[in-house]
């Protein structure tokens, strides 16, 4: 089974540009994920998507971040503009449902760096 | 609120040798637990999980955990650490009630595992 595909793998911007990520869950799975991970730390939850509903955006820096996911398949984060400090690896997961019991698998991410 | 903790931020083991990554957890109710292994450039990938049951859970490339609720821990053992085990390791729970299930990471550990 294909697993979860991100693009870019890295971007390079200057702060203040924008930047789009693109997301691919696998097939069939409902609930979608968008992590942050800054260097040195853990993955931070960003957002949470039930099909194309959204469950948790309570860490989401809604002044300069958005994301969407249209139809319950691919989803797409934003930042807008961009801060130094938004330089991390931005991972996409994917879950067959949303129970606590459930695995999320993760795609390679993409590595933002803002200059 | 529910959090995890990595307690150490490296592990270095000898080939051959038993290898533990500890984690300890602090969750209201049941805990759901987690482990995932992070290579370099590369996503996080599921290595097991803790839901209910025996306490011994098995999992990925011979690596298992044991759930202790009375220490509120989860620690991943192997018994005989390859050198291709060396990678960052992070432990997870699922945040419950008003958390809204999300996968809350501790900050990892980077075990290395010299030949």
């Amino acid at each position: 089974e294909a697993g979860v595909a991100q693009s870019p793998r890295y971007k390079i911007i200057e702060k203040r540009q924008s930047v789009a990520f693109w997301c691919n869950p696998i097939s069939g799975h409902a609930t979608l994920y968008w992590y942050q991970q800054i260097l040195g730390q853990g993955p931070k939850l960003l957002i949470q998507f039930q099909n194309n509903g959204v469950v948790d955006d309570s860490q989401l820096p809604k002044d300069r971040f958005s994301a969407e996911r249209l139809k319950g398949v691919d989803s797409t984060l934003k930042i807008q503009p961009a801060k130094l400090e938004d330089s991390a690896v931005y991972l996409c997961a994917s879950s067959a449902r949303g129970g606590l019991n459930t695995e999320a698998f993760f795609g390679q991410g993409t590595r933002l760096t803002v200059v | 609120a529910q959090s995890v903790a990595q307690p150490e931020d490296q592990v270095n083991v000898a080939e051959g040798n038993p290898l533990t990554v500890k984690c300890t957890y602090s969750v209201s109710g049941n805990p759901y637990l987690f482990w995932y292994v992070q290579y370099p450039n590369r996503g996080l990938q599921f290595l097991l999980k803790y839901i209910t049951g025996d306490n011994l859970v098995k999992g990925s490339y011979g690596f298992e955990a044991e759930f202790n609720k009375s220490q509120t821990s989860f620690h991943l053992k192997k018994p005989s650490a390859l050198v291709s085990d060396s990678a960052l390791y992070f432990c997870a729970v699922r945040g419950i009630y008003n958390q809204g299930g999300k996968l809350i990471f501790g900050q990892g550990t980077e075990l290395s595992v010299k030949p």
